[in-house]
C-alpha cells in the first residue's frame, strides 16, 4: 500500500502570508494526488486533483505542484476563510490520506 | 450538481453490525465509483472501500474481512455494512463519489483515475456498551 506523509502537522500563519504544505508518498504515484480542505463539522472539500489542477470554483490563491513522490500545496495569500485542516490523498492505488495539516491563526 | 445524502444508525453496541446508506441526487450513477471513508481522531481519514454501479467492490485490506458494500441502481443508492464492530470503529463515516476525471495513456491502454469530488455530510457512529 502507498503510504502518505504530510508535513507540518500544524502551521501557524497570519492573513496575507504565503504558506506551503508538503506531502510525500512511499512510492511514485505520478501526478495522482489530490488536496482537500476540511473545516470542523464538515466533510473534506476537494481543492486540487492531478497534483496541480484546480477544482472548479476554488480560489486561484490555491496551487499545487509536484510529481513522483513529492508534492506541495501553496496558498499565496492567506484569507480568513482558509484557516482549516488540509489533507493530501493519493489515488494511484486505491486511496490513502496524509495525516493532515492544521492551519491556525498566529 | 450532484449531492449525496447519507443515513444510518449512530449508536451501536460491540459485536453489532454497522449499516449506512448513501443516496445520490442530481447526477448519473455511472460511470463513477462510490466510496466510504471514515475519520477518527486516532487514525485520521481512512478509506473503507469502493463499489462500481455494476456492483463490483474493492475494500481496504485492513477491513476486508468485515466489510460488505452493495449498490441499488434503481434507487441511486449504495450501502455499507461493517460487522462485529468494536470501539475502534467509532468514527465519522462519509460517503463520496470517485469521479473518473483524470486519464492517462500507458502503452496502448487508456486508464481512468478516480478522485473524490463530492462528499456526503458524514454520519457519526459511536460503538459503546
Amino acid at each position: 500500500d502507498v503510504r502518505v506523509t504530510q508535513s507540518p502537522s500544524t502551521l501557524s500563519a497570519s492573513v496575507g502570508d504565503r504558506v506551503t504544505i508538503t506531502c510525500r508518498t512511499s512510492e511514485s504515484i505520478s501526478s495522482w494526488l489530490a488536496w482537500y480542505q476540511q473545516k470542523p463539522g464538515e466533510a473534506p472539500k476537494l481543492l486540487i486533483h492531478k497534483a496541480s489542477t484546480l477544482e472548479s470554483g476554488v480560489a486561484s490563491r490555491f496551487s499545487g505542484s509536484g510529481s513522483g513522490t513529492e508534492f506541495s500545496l501553496t496558498i499565496s495569500s492567506l484569507q480568513p476563510d482558509d484557516f482549516a485542516t488540509y489533507y493530501c490523498q493519493q489515488y494511484k492505488s486505491y486511496y490513502s490520506f496524509g495525516q493532515g495539516t492544521k492551519l491556525e491563526m498566529k | 450538481q450532484v449531492r449525496l445524502q447519507q443515513w444510518g444508525a449512530g449508536l451501536l453496541k460491540p459485536s453489532e453490525t454497522l449499516s449506512l446508506t448513501c443516496a445520490v441526487f442530481g447526477g448519473s450513477f455511472s460511470p463513477s465509483y462510490w466510496n466510504w471513508i471514515r475519520q477518527s481522531p486516532g487514525k485520521g481519514l481512512e478509506w473503507i472501500g469502493e463499489i462500481t454501479p455494476s456492483g463490483s467492490a474493492n475494500y481496504n485490506p485492513s477491513l476486508q474481512s468485515r466489510v460488505t458494500m452493495s449498490v441499488d441502481t434503481s434507487k441511486n443508492q449504495f450501502s455499507l455494512k461493517l460487522i462485529s464492530v468494536t470501539a475502534a470503529d467509532t468514527a465519522i463515516y462519509f460517503c463520496a463519489r470517485g469521479f473518473p476525471g483524470d486519464t492517462a495513456i500507458i502503452g496502448l491502454s487508456y486508464y481512468y483515475y478516480y478522485y473524490m469530488d463530492v462528499w456526503g455530510k458524514g454520519t457519526t457512529v459511536t460503538v459503546s456498551s
